[in-house]
């Protein structure tokens, strides 16, 4: 079985610039979620969606948005980079049993870069 | 954002050796997590606890869930050179599939052979 995966795996962009990082979860997981991992930092949550719908939002603005579509796949977008968002991306799906969510496994994660 | 408690920030240990790492949060958490991150990864799940008193075990990593729910600690036993990497603690507080795991910042462990 396929892992999480996300693409794509590095990216560089320009301050001002939009970025659409993607993710496919597990087969079977209908929970994905997405945060942010600054280096020396642990990762922060951004998002979580699961049936398509938006559960959860952590602390960032509001040029963070997300959506999830009907396979369960997840995109993130940013608008209008800034230097700060440089980090690495993780996505991280699970499965929701009896109406609650066990277990992450995350994917890679995108390294995004703003130069 | 919160983080959990990690410290020390940078581990080093000798081929051999137990290590043992803590991690403390100010809320309660109602599932703790470890996982290890290599560079270029992401985290891998070493260790799932579910109840507030269980200690659990995976090969050489053994891991306890605080009574208090606000703390967990990390055992490794026996390092080997392959344990070298971040360990991260999360804390998970669940309701129904409203979640969000909260990381510490992670562990460096390098293990001298």
């Amino acid at each position: 079985d396929a892992g999480v995966t996300q693409s794509p795996t590095h990216l560089i962009k320009t301050r001002g610039q939009h970025v659409t990082l993607r993710c496919s979860p597990i087969s079977g997981h209908k929970s994905v979620s997405w945060y942010q991992q600054v280096l020396g930092q642990g990762p922060q949550f951004i998002f979580q969606y699961y049936e398509k719908e938006e559960r959860g939002r952590g602390n960032f603005p509001d040029r963070f948005s997300a959506r999830q579509f009907p396979n369960y796949s997840s995109e993130l977008n940013v608008n209008a980079l800034l230097l700060g968002d440089s980090a690495l991306y993780l996505c991280a799906s699970s499965p929701i049993l009896r109406g609650l969510t066990t277990g992450y496994t995350f994917g890679s994660g995108t390294r995004l870069t703003v130069v | 954002g919160q983080q959990l408690n990690q410290s020390p920030q940078s581990m080093f240990i000798q081929e051999g050796e137990d290590v043992s790492m803590n991690c403390t949060s100010s809320s309660i958490f109602n599932t703790w997590l470890w996982y290890k991150q290599d560079p270029g990864e992401g985290p891998v799940l070493l260790i799932a606890l579910y109840k507030a008193g269980e200690l659990t075990s995976n090969g050489r990593l053994t891991a306890q869930f605080g009574i208090t729910r606000k703390d967990s600690f990390l055992n490794i036993s026996a390092s080997i050179p392959s344990d070298v990497g971040i360990y991260f603690c999360a804390g998970l507080l669940s309701a129904g599939a409203n979640s969000k795991l909260t990381f510490g910042k992670g562990i460096t462990l390098s293990v001298r052979p």
